[in-house]
């Protein structure tokens, strides 16, 4: 079956531009997450969406920063006035439950990613 | 706080011979132990993971990794190495008991190389 999907695959933004990413997770996973991957460091948590309530924004580093999943299935992940140390591969990973409590033993499945960079 | 650390930037391997990536993490409570593995340009794969029971686990591609409660490690093995084992591995862990939390907090990541 069809894995999670993430578009565009790489984003090229000038300093001060607004971007948009976009992720398709698998059909029917309840949970979605987006991720920061800095060059040479594990991914970092931003956002986590149960249907289609964020319930936890804690990772976000900034305001700049703004997710959302209006129908509980695609997200988009949209960063404002895009800086250089924005510059990262966003991931996106969904799970087939909520992930909370014992739920948390389920593992997630990610996108491929998509490389921003910031000129 | 939760933390995973990978002491290891890098692990080179001989074709054939054992290998082990080396995890070790801090969860105020018990943990939830994953493992994946990253190849260039693509998204992380799932490998492996502990939840409860029996402390040698196995997963994909013949990897398995050992639960260790009072090293507090998670180590991954794998009996012989192949070359197309050569890749970027994660390990990362969430705390059972974060009734809220739910990312996973992942490690900085190990390369490992197998040569030929």
């Amino acid at each position: 079956g069809a894995g999670v999907s993430q578009s565009p695959r790489y984003k090229v933004a000038k300093r001060g531009q607004d971007v948009a990413l976009r992720c398709d997770p698998i059909s029917g996973h309840v949970s979605l997450f987006w991720y920061q991957q800095a060059l040479g460091q594990g991914p970092e948590f931003l956002t986590y969406f149960q249907n289609e309530a964020q319930l936890d924004k804690s990772g976000l580093p900034s305001d700049r920063f703004f997710a959302e999943r209006p129908e509980g299935s695609v997200s988009t992940l949209k960063i404002q006035r895009t800086q250089q140390e924005d510059s990262a591969v966003y991931l996106c990973a969904s799970s087939l439950v909520s992930g909370q409590g014992a739920s948390g033993s389920y593992e997630q499945y990610f996108g491929p990613g998509t490389r921003l960079t910031v000129t | 706080a939760q933390s995973v650390a990978q002491p290891e930037d890098q692990v080179n391997v001989a074709e054939g011979n054992p290998l082990t990536v080396k995890c070790t993490y801090s969860v105020s409570g018990n943990p939830y132990l994953f493992w994946y593995v990253q190849y260039p340009n693509r998204g992380l794969q799932f490998l492996l993971k502990y939840i409860t029971g029996d402390n040698l686990v196995k997963g994909s591609y013949g990897f398995e990794a050992e639960f260790n409660k009072s090293q507090t490690s998670f180590h991954l093995k794998k009996p012989s190495a192949l070359v197309s084992d050569s890749a970027l591995y994660f390990c990362a862990v969430r705390d059972r008991a974060n009734q809220a939390g739910t990312a996973l907090i992942f490690g900085k990541g190990t390369t490992l190389s197998v040569s030929s």
